[in-house]
């Protein structure tokens, strides 16, 4: 069963630093990219951007550049998104998602087929 | 503020018809493919349309997707109390060279 779990709920204070986890499952994390989509409370959710999972190469979302950073462990099948310097806005639920590319004669296209279990991360004081 | 524009909230009762639409632009719904994903509240998005008018194995057939010019729609027919979830959009946007959603429907089933 192809599964993307994430790490536990972070309760964190401004300024300070989180890592979150997306382990895959079921599938081997090499042969798909990993996006990342935040959801604040209440809102839609909204593109951070994607890990290519062969070079490690990341691209960033206009207003995700700077303070998040994404990375791999291909040895643990692990993508990773990092916040530093947190601030209250940056509370929400973070996702990660598999990026599926499909292929065709005529036509190909990704998408974000399998999404991980969600991390909430709250920056308080 | 979500690039994709949904209504907030749709409803209906047991058995009925609802539509969830999805606008956008020339950059986003109205040159690219459209998905739709149902969330219930606090877990993983599941895909339930792709490609625009496409579902993936294991979803019903009362759910169908459509678009038209920049607007997407996802219709539920014979409407059931376990549709009850948020819905939203996704498409890829060539200006911006990323995923935009919308806002999410909350449906609710009466």
């Amino acid at each position: 069963q192809v599964q993307l779990i994430q790490s536990a709920s972070e309760l964190k204070k401004p300024g300070a630093s989180v890592k979150v986890s997306c382990q895959a499952s079921g599938y081997s994390l090499r042969n798909y990219a990993v996006n990342w989509v935040r959801q604040a409370p209440g809102q839609g959710p909204e593109w951070m951007g994607r890990i290519t999972t062969n070079a490690g190469d990341p691209t960033y979302a206009q207003g995700f550049i700077g303070r998040f950073v994404f990375s791999l462990d291909t040895s643990t099948s692990t993508a990773y998104l990092e916040i530093n310097n947190l601030k209250a806005e940056d509370t929400a639920l973070y996702f990660c998602a598999r990026e599926m590319l499909v292929s065709a004669p005529s036509d190909y296209y990704y998408y974000m087929d399998v999404w991980g279990t969600g991390t909430t991360v709250t920056v308080s004081s | 503020q979500s690039v994709l524009t949904q209504s907030p909230s749709a409803s209906g009762t047991p058995g009925q018809r609802v539509t969830i639409s999805c606008s956008g632009s020339s950059s986003n719904v109205g040159s690219h493919y459209v998905f739709w994903y149902q969330q219930v509240t606090g877990t993983a998005p599941k895909v339930l349309i792709y490609r625009t008018d496409q579902r993936p194995s294991g979803v019903p057939d009362r759910f169908s997707g459509s678009k038209s010019g920049t607007s997407a729609s996802l219709a539920i027919s014979g409407l059931r109390s376990e549709d009850e979830a948020d819905y939203f959009c996704a498409a890829w946007d060539a200006s911006l060279s990323g995923w935009v959603f919308g806002g999410g429907t909350k449906l609710t089933v009466l």
